[in-house]
């Protein structure tokens, strides 16, 4: 398995506050992405990053904020939490931006946001 | 109208079933094709990509027709582990953007 993590794992906060979430993956790859899973919804992209520095929104982009510092980090960000944030979010990373049918995206284990 | 649609599901089947989930994806210019599985709780995790020839692994196998934008996944002697939610994933943008589907659900029953 790609060596991904996420931190924190489990988070409850209250509505206002902001909320930072990190990926961290060990595999020098390229591309990070920030996905949020809703019943009824499926896996929706909020972010997604080409590069250090280099990043550009997805689908569900409104609200969330990401940095990439470094080619291991990915930072999503929640500025002023909702309850409509309540989600599980899942980072996930890839080598390249090849469309090829043997670079696939990784996932790390989820983080389980709550929005009081 | 979603951009990959999926069988609604729930499949509940006995051991030893033979299983096949369908997948439709709406972007013409869509390049590459993957099946993933989910399990309950945990983060979903590559099963296979798919070809245009089609192609197997054990007992699954995978088929793509472009012409009709349609992706299958058989599964074949269900096992109690295949127990999962199968999710279908088609890219675009030069492999940078997956596209998820909604999951089919997949219940192997005793």
């Amino acid at each position: 398995d790609a060596g991904i993590t996420q931190s924190p794992r489990h988070k409850v906060t209250e509505t206002g506050t902001p909320v930072t979430l990190r990926c961290h993956q060990t595999e020098n790859h390229r591309y990070m992405y920030w996905y949020r899973q809703d019943p009824g919804h499926g896996l929706r992209l909020i972010h997604y990053s080409y590069g250090v520095k280099d990043t550009d929104k997805g689908e569900v982009s409104d609200g969330y904020s990401v940095s990439r510092s470094k080619t291991e980090d990915f930072l999503l960000t929640l500025e002023s939490a909702t309850s409509s944030q309540t989600s599980v979010y899942f980072c996930a990373s890839k080598t390249s931006g090849r469309a090829d049918s043997t670079d696939t995206q990784y996932f790390g284990p989820g983080t389980r946001l709550t929005v009081l | 109208r979603k951009e990959v649609e999926q069988d609604p599901g729930p499949f509940n089947v006995p051991e030893g079933a033979t299983v096949a989930f369908n997948c439709t994806y709406s972007n013409s210019a869509s390049q590459s094709f993957f099946w993933y599985r989910q399990d309950c709780r945990k983060e979903p995790k590559l099963l296979m990509s798919v070809y245009s020839s089609g192609n197997e692994d054990g007992r699954f196998t995978a088929q793509l027709n472009r012409a009709s934008q349609y992706i299958s996944l058989l599964i074949r002697d269900s096992k109690l582990s295949d127990s999962a939610t199968y999710l279908c994933v088609v890219t675009h943008n030069y492999g940078q953007n997956f596209v998820f589907g909604p999951g089919t659900r997949l219940s192997v029953l005793p």
